[in-house]
């Protein structure tokens, strides 16, 4: 079990290029959430889809859109980066049902715009 | 919207106990969960409130009040390791369980 793996963990993009954050789960979950961080600040939710075919905005999501691929996948993508994008991606997961509520976390994604 | 205060930084010494209090106000409050991160890394779940009371997990603690609006985690015989930054989340009612995260709370322990 991987849990919630992302690709890249690294990432530097110069402003106006485009690129997609891969996410992907294998613990059969429902919902999946990409939240950025930035230094000192807590998460802020970007988007989640509460399940397989549905797509939300959260508090943040200008400048981005998402995909969900399919049960296993959520992907995020950035068609022009500007530096204010520059932060910590994490993409989580949740089983979902009311007995659940632990989101369990990738390990991150590091994106540069410059 | 929602919003959450918590204290930016708390300093204790090695087998001590610390309390990080954590205050919101939201609509449609369905729960507080209190989660862990170490040096940037993945965020990883402490416990969840959903009723007004204490919750106890080992050395770690969580109580909520839902009347005030007030949770709280309580850590006890603190450890190096416990050094982390610290944030509490509220869930608002809703299918996708999503989450608002307060700013967090730097945690260092001290020998």
């Amino acid at each position: 079990n991987a849990g919630v793996t992302q690709t890249p963990k690294f990432q530097v993009l110069k402003t106006g290029q485009s690129m997609t954050l891969q996410c992907a789960q294998d613990m059969n979950h429902n919902s999946m959430y990409w939240y950025r961080q930035d230094p000192g600040m807590g998460l802020r939710l970007i988007y989640y889809s509460a399940s397989e075919g549905t797509t939300d905005k959260g508090e943040v999501p200008n400048g981005y859109n998402v995909s969900r691929l399919n049960k296993r996948e959520f992907s995020l993508r950035l068609e022009s980066a500007a530096p204010s994008q520059t932060s910590v991606y994490f993409c989580a997961s949740t089983r979902g049902g009311d007995s659940s509520n632990e989101q369990f976390f990738g390990p991150g994604t590091r994106l540069t715009v410059l | 919207g929602q919003s959450l205060e918590q204290p930016s930084e708390v300093t204790a010494v090695e087998g001590a106990i610390v309390q990080i209090n954590c205050t919101y106000q939201t609509s449609g409050f369905y729960g507080l969960s209190w989660y862990q991160q170490h040096d940037g890394g993945a965020p990883t779940f402490l416990s969840y409130n959903a009723l007004d009371g204490l919750e106890e997990t080992g050395r770690f603690s969580s109580f909520l009040s839902r009347s005030d609006s007030y949770g709280y985690l309580l850590l006890q015989e603190l450890q190096m390791k416990d050094s982390a930054s610290y944030f509490c989340a509220v869930r608002i009612s809703g299918s996708a369980r999503q989450l608002t995260f307060g700013s967090g709370t730097q945690l260092t322990v001290l020998p």
